[in-house]
This record gives structure tokens, C-alpha cells and sequence, in this order.
């Protein structure tokens, strides 16, 4: 398709599970970036690929939270021993990755999480 | 650390009235300044951005916003609203000097009445 897609669109787990959540960005877009926001909140940064290296993991809260993008395309973000706290929708977006922070980053629909 | 204010959390307006969305950032580099839209059960989509040069900036749908340095704001506007601009507004800076992560404000819901 011609967007940033995501999947699964919503997940259900139980505190303690280990999840993972795909994005897959837009064609030919070398940057991939991970944000989560929590309701009634904006977008917080996670991470950010240029390629198929984490150039900025900053923003993963812990040490629970981990991500690849082993082929430079499709990114999986990994969180495990999931708490409740982690509910929130997931966002990846992608970017051309030539013009740093002036780029448009192009969002994809989410995934919306659950933790019981 | 960077952080990004949205003054108003909930707006209503009438069609045709005028908008105005406040956003203000605390970061004293050089800057790069974005205004996101989420219509209802649609993705995040680029109205406009600021990187330099002109501090007017015109965006999609008729929407501009204003740089102002020494305000450290980045305000939205538009001259007449319609209800197809009922959606969620989120102001976004990323700190330039090669950094890509956008930091978000907490966004304001715009709700335009008939």
C-alpha cells in the first residue's frame, strides 16, 4: 500500500506478557521512528532507525522495551513483562531520512494496546 | 529536556468563525516546527511546517501558523473553519542539530458546529 502500515490493530494480553507490534513503513523511506501515546495525551518518542540501526533509542522507557529492523524495512517493536501501565496506542511513522528533523514523518493508524 | 504547550484542550466553534490554536515550546536552539491533524479514525497527517525563512507558513486546507521567536510560539490559524475541520490539532518541535524525534504538545480538539 502506499502508507505506513501496522499491525495487529489492537491487542488484548495479560500483565506479564510478552507482545510485539509490526510497522511497516512507507516504500523506499530509509527512517523509521516509534511513538506511544497514552489517552488524552500527544505522541511520545520511542526510537528512531535510519536504516537498520537504532541512531536514537532515548525515548524507550525501560529496559523492556526493544526494537529491530533487521532488513531495513519492516520494524518490530518488542515489549516484554508488559504492565498495565504500557496500555496506550503504539505509532510508527516513516520518513525519507535526507533532511533530518525537517522531514514530514508520515504516521501509520497504530496499534492500539490492552494490558489486563 | 524540550517540552511543547497547548493552551487549549477543547474548542467549539461555529462554521465560519475564526481559529486560532496556541502553542508554545520551551527550547532555545534552532528549531523545527510542525502542526500534525487527526480526523476522526484517520492517521496523524501533516497540516504545515516551519524550518526557516518566511515565519508565515501556509499549510493544507487553508490553515497557516506563524512563527514568532521571541514568543517561542508557533500559533495555528485560520480565517473561517468548516465542520469538516472537527479533528484533534498537535503541535510537534523537534530540536534540530540532527536529531529526527518530534516531541508533541498534549492537543486540541476542535469541534466545529453547524
Amino acid at each position: 500500500g502506499a502508507g505506513v502500515s501496522q499491525t495487529p490493530s489492537n491487542k488484548v494480553t495479560e500483565k506479564g506478557k510478552y507482545v510485539e507490534l509490526r510497522c511497516d513503513p512507507i516504500s523506499g523511506h530509509t527512517a523509521l521512528y516509534w511513538y506511544r501515546q497514552s489517552l488524552g495525551q500527544g505522541p511520545e518518542f520511542l526510537i528512531y532507525f535510519q536504516g537498520t540501526g537504532a541512531a536514537d533509542d532515548s525515548g524507550l522507557p525501560n529496559d523492556r522495551f526493544f526494537a529491530v529492523r533487521p532488513e531495513g524495512s519492516v520494524s518490530t517493536l518488542k515489549i516484554q513483562r508488559t504492565e498495565r501501565g504500557d496500555s496506550a496506542v503504539y505509532l510508527c511513522a516513516s520518513s525519507l531520512g535526507s533532511f533530518a528533523g525537517q522531514e514530514t514523518q508520515y504516521f501509520g493508524p497504530g496499534t492500539r494496546l490492552l494490558v489486563l | 529536556a524540550q517540552s511543547v504547550s497547548q493552551h487549549n484542550h477543547h474548542v467549539i466553534l461555529s462554521e465560519a468563525a475564526s481559529l486560532e490554536l496556541g502553542c508554545n515550546y520551551s527550547y532555545g536552539g534552532t528549531v523545527n516546527l510542525f502542526w500534525y491533524v487527526q480526523y476522526p479514525g484517520q492517521h496523524l497527517q501533516l497540516l504545515l511546517k516551519y524550518f526557516s525563512g518566511d515565519p508565515l507558513v501556509k499549510g493544507i486546507k487553508g490553515f497557516e501558523a506563524e512563527f514568532i521567536k521571541s514568543k517561542f510560539s508557533f500559533n495555528l490559524r485560520k480565517p473561517s473553519v468548516q465542520w469538516s475541520d472537527t479533528a484533534e490539532y498537535f503541535c510537534a518541535v523537534n530540536a534540530g542539530g540532527g536529531r529526527r524525534a518530534l516531541t508533541f504538545g498534549s492537543g486540541t480538539r476542535l469541534q466545529v458546529q453547524p
